[in-house]
């Protein structure tokens, strides 16, 4: 079974507009995190933003911020007054458990484009 | 500026050929991993290791050797046993433990084996 899925594998936005970006998870651990990264056409992988399982508050990063429902093992990204530099790729990741180091579970990605 | 570098950033290899990819940080991070991306798809874990002189297997480890001698090198070779050995090779650190710690990744070595 997929850990990590993200099912929209392509989705457009207009500039200044927000967006949301599916991601849903399988795990059983109790302490998991999940991250999202954002990459460019340019290939470097861009930390956006993180969630802890036990944090009781969505995570936001500037424009960025993370709709978190456990229960629905949901983390979907939302991102708010789009822009053009925001088109990009965006993987939604998942570390389980504490222990077995800092492994990270990517999904397929959401290719975003932003338009005017 | 502290980072990763990954070179060359276009790598051509001839089938059978062996390749080793580099990888250096100046983070003093103790943690580095390997992860290949095809077209479309997300990373994939091939190596990682938490310490100098240790490692552990990711998901995709075989036809891909590595070493880890200085804390600040982490190569990866790709071997002629690597069955599809074309695509995006990108290699990221982080500091160890706890996994609230982000990985930083490098810009990526593209690799093209004819």
């Amino acid at each position: 079974a997929q850990k990590i899925t993200q099912t929209q594998p392509g989705m457009f936005v207009q500039e200044k507009e927000a967006v949301t970006l599916d991601c849903t998870y399988d795990t059983s651990d109790q302490s998991y995190g999940l991250f999202w990264y954002k990459q460019p056409s340019s290939g470097e992988m861009i930390f956006l933003i993180y969630q802890g399982s036990y944090d009781e508050q969505n995570a936001t990063e500037g424009r960025y911020s993370l709709n978190f429902q456990k229960a629905r093992k949901s983390a979907n990204l939302v991102i708010s007054a789009s822009q053009l530099g925001d088109s990009a790729m965006y993987f939604c990741a998942m570390r389980e458990g504490q222990r077995g180091g800092n492994k990270l579970t990517f999904g397929t990605g959401t290719q975003l484009k932003v338009e005017l | 500026d502290g980072g990763i570098t990954q070179s060359p950033k276009y790598l051509f290899r001839k089938e059978g050929q062996n390749v080793t990819l580099s990888c250096e940080q100046n983070l003093n991070h103790d943690a580095m991993y390997w992860y290949r991306q095809d077209p479309g798809q997300g990373l994939r874990l091939i190596y990682y290791s938490q310490i100098v002189n240790d490692f552990q297997k990711g998901d995709i480890a075989e036809g891909y050797s590595v070493s880890r001698e200085k804390k600040e090198s982490f190569p990866l070779t790709v071997t002629s046993a690597q069955k599809n050995p074309t695509a995006f090779y990108l290699c990221a650190s982080s500091l160890p433990g706890q996994a609230i710690y982000e990985q930083y990744f490098g810009p990526g070595t593209r690799l093209t084996v004819t």
